[in-house]
This record gives C-alpha cells, structure tokens and sequence, in this order.
C-alpha cells in the first residue's frame, strides 16, 4: 500500500524550531519529487516547498522562504521540513504530498501533523 | 503569480448536479494543467481529477473536469449527488515554480 506518514508537530514558542517528517512506504520514493502543503486552522490548503527527486530542485512559498528548509533521505525512504523562526500564523496542519510531475499535481498524501506556534 | 477563485460555498439536493467553478487571474488556464480535490471534514485531501478532467481509478465517474479558456477558468462537475459528495473541493494548478490552490468550496447536500 502506498503511503505517507508525517511526524514531528507539536506545540512551540513564537521563533522556536521544528522539524517535521514524512515516511514513505509502498512505492519507489527515489523516483518522485514531493511537496510540503499546509491548512491553517479553518483554512483552505496553501503549498509550502518542493523538492524534486534528486535533491537538485527546491522551491519555496515566499511565507516561509529563509525560513523553512526541505530536505529527503532516499535511502531512508523520508521527507524533512525544518522550520525556523516560527509564527503564529505558521500555526497548521503541514501534509507531506507525492507530486506527479507529468501534470504538477499531488497523488498521494500524509494524514498531516499538526504545528501549533503560540506561546 | 496567479490566483485561482473558487466560490465559497455552493449546495445542492440529492440526485441533482452541481458544478464548481475555478478562475485563473492571470495567465492561461490551459497553460497548465487543473487539479481538483475533495478533503472531508478531518482527513486529508484526495484527488478526484487530475490533468483537467482525468479521474483516478475508483473515482465514480459522476465526477468529471473541464476547462474552458474563453472564461479562463476550470470546473467541476458533480452529477447524482449523493450525501457522501459533501466536503470541502480545492482547485490547483501550477506555475513558474509555485503550487496555487483555490480557496476551496464547500459543498453541502441537503
């Protein structure tokens, strides 16, 4: 079964870190790029960052570029966000994504962790 | 980069049709391709058109996608309504690097 598998929300202080997770398992996660995608509370679904399957292509929303830092391990079949200098608004669920790149579309996603920035 | 608006909220009884409407700001909406997704109250999204009007396997095909470019916006039909189609819908496309979602419509079925 293909499956994601984040971890690693909490409850942090305003300019606190975190690193989130997202296990992959049930198909090749080395040949695929991924995304991080959030949902504020009550909110509509907002993208985050994109790494492609190499490594070699990262992209980030301009809220938290600077800020946020995705990474992936393939040979641990695993997905990383690090979140620096966090926010109240940064307050989420974050849902790591499988992206097709044939048509920048998401096929495949985590049942989210939840990031709650308050002090 | 561009917007994509969906209307807030639309319903609709049983059995009936309805269609959600997604308009691109700026730029074409057949530069890129259209996603639609459908995320209930506490799970995640899932994906019930791709590719402008694709379904993915297990998707009724009471789903369906379209996109028109004289009104620059895509949509997304839903016909023989059932209780279980009720759920928030978002819209995504894709350009020069970024991701864009629609603010999301919900859908009640009354």
């Amino acid at each position: 079964e293909v499956q994601l598998v984040e971890s690693g929300g909490g409850l942090v202080q305003p300019g606190g870190s975190l690193r989130l997770s997202c296990a992959a398992s049930g198909f090749t996660f080395s040949s695929y790029s991924m995304n991080w995608v959030r949902q504020a509370p009550g909110k509509g679904l907002e993208w985050v960052s994109y790494i492609s399957s190499s490594s070699s292509t990262i992209y980030y929303a301009d809220s938290v570029k600077g800020r946020f830092t995705i990474s992936r391990d393939n040979a641990k079949n695993s997905l990383y966000l690090q979140m620096n200098s966090l926010r109240d608004e940064d307050t989420a669920v974050y849902y790591c994504a499988r992206v097709q790149n044939r048509y920048y579309g998401m096929d495949v996603w985590g049942q989210g962790t939840t990031v709650t920035v308050s002090s | 980069n561009f917007m994509l608006t969906q209307p807030h909220s639309v319903s609709e009884s049983p059995g009936k049709t309805v269609t959600i409407s997604c308009t691109r700001s700026s730029g074409s909406i057949a530069s890129n391709y259209v996603q639609w997704y459908q995320q209930r109250p506490g799970s995640s999204p899932t994906t019930v058109i791709y590719e402008d009007n694709q379904r993915p396997s297990g998707v009724p095909d009471r789903f369906s996608g379209s996109i028109d470019s004289s009104s620059n916006s895509a949509s997304l039909t839903i016909s023989g309504l059932k209780t279980e189609d009720e759920a928030d819908y978002y819209c995504q496309s894709y350009d020069s690097s970024n991701w864009v979602f629609g603010g999301g419509t919900k859908l009640t079925v009354l």
